[in-house]
C-alpha cells in the first residue's frame, strides 16, 4: 500500500540558508500535518492543511512557511536557518473529509535536517 | 507544564516481561488517545487508539484509559526484542486533527 513519501530523506544546510521539504500524502488523503522532532524530543505540531487551505497552526517560526498544492502534496519552506532548526521533520496525512469522528494519521519516514 | 506528560525512561526489561507505559494529561477536552511506536530514525506508527474510558485489547497490547484521572496506559504482554522502540502516547486535539505527543518512553527488551 502507498505510504506518505517525504523528500529528501537527509539534508545538510549552512546557517542562514534556505531549505524546502516535500511531502506526498497517501492518495485520496485530504489533510497534511507537519511535525518537528528535535533530538530526544517528542514531535511538535507545526502546521496543517485541509483541502489546500491552512487548517491549524502550531509552534511554527515566522521564518517557516508551508503550503498544500492542487495535487495535495505539501512543501515546508524554511529560511534563515539556525542551528536549532536541526531536527527530524515529519509529514503525516489523513482523510479528514470522510466525516468520521476520528481518522488515523499516517506518518512519513521524515526528513533529517542538519544545520551546520 | 506540558499538556501530556510521559515518563521518558529508558526502560529495560527481559524478554517475556509485562511492560507498562503511562501518560497523564491535563486537558479534559481530549477525546481520542493514541499509542505510537517509533523505531530509531523512522516515523511514528500507530499501535492503538481508544476513545472511551476502559480497556482495549489487540493481541499482546492493551490500552487503558481513565478519563476521570486523566491517565492512560499501554500494557505489552510477553514482550519481545522486536518491541524495542520508543513508545509515544498522543492525544487528538479537541479543536482539530493535530496530535499532542508525550515525550516518549524508550523501551529495550533484552533476549
Amino acid at each position: 500500500a502507498a505510504g506518505v513519501i517525504q523528500s529528501p530523506r537527509h539534508l545538510i544546510k549552512e546557517k542562514r540558508e534556505t531549505a524546502t521539504l516535500k511531502c506526498y500524502p497517501i492518495p485520496r488523503h485530504d489533510t497534511v500535518y507537519w511535525y518537528q522532532q528535535g533530538p530526544g524530543q517528542d514531535p511538535q505540531f507545526l502546521i496543517s492543511f485541509y483541502e489546500k487551505m491552512q487548517s491549524d497552526k502550531g509552534s511554527i517560526p515566522d521564518r517557516f512557511s508551508a503550503q498544500q498544492f492542487s495535487d495535495y502534496h505539501s512543501e515546508l519552506n524554511m529560511s534563515s536557518l539556525e542551528l536549532g532548526d536541526s531536527a527530524l521533520y515529519f509529514c503525516a496525512s489523513s482523510l479528514d473529509g470522510s466525516g468520521a469522528p476520528y481518522t488515523e494519521a499516517f506518518f512519513g519516514q521524515g526528513t533529517r535536517l542538519t544545520v551546520v | 507544564q506540558k499538556e501530556v506528560e510521559q515518563d521518558p525512561g529508558p526502560l529495560s526489561v527481559p524478554e517475556g516481561a509485562i511492560v507498562s507505559l503511562n501518560c497523564t494529561y491535563s486537558n479534559s477536552a481530549f477525546q481520542y488517545f493514541m499509542w505510537y511506536r517509533q523505531y530509531s530514525r523512522k516515523g511514528p506508527e500507530l499501535l492503538m487508539y481508544t476513545y472511551s474510558s476502559g480497556n482495549k485489547e489487540d493481541g499482546r497490547f492493551t490500552a487503558q484509559v481513565d478519563k476521570s484521572s486523566k491517565y492512560i496506559s499501554l500494557f505489552i504482554r510477553d514482550s519481545q526484542p522486536s518491541d524495542s522502540a520508543t513508545y509515544l502516547c498522543a492525544m487528538s486535539s479537541p479543536t482539530g486533527g493535530k496530535l499532542i505527543f508525550g515525550q516518549g518512553t524508550e523501551l529495550s527488551v533484552k533476549p
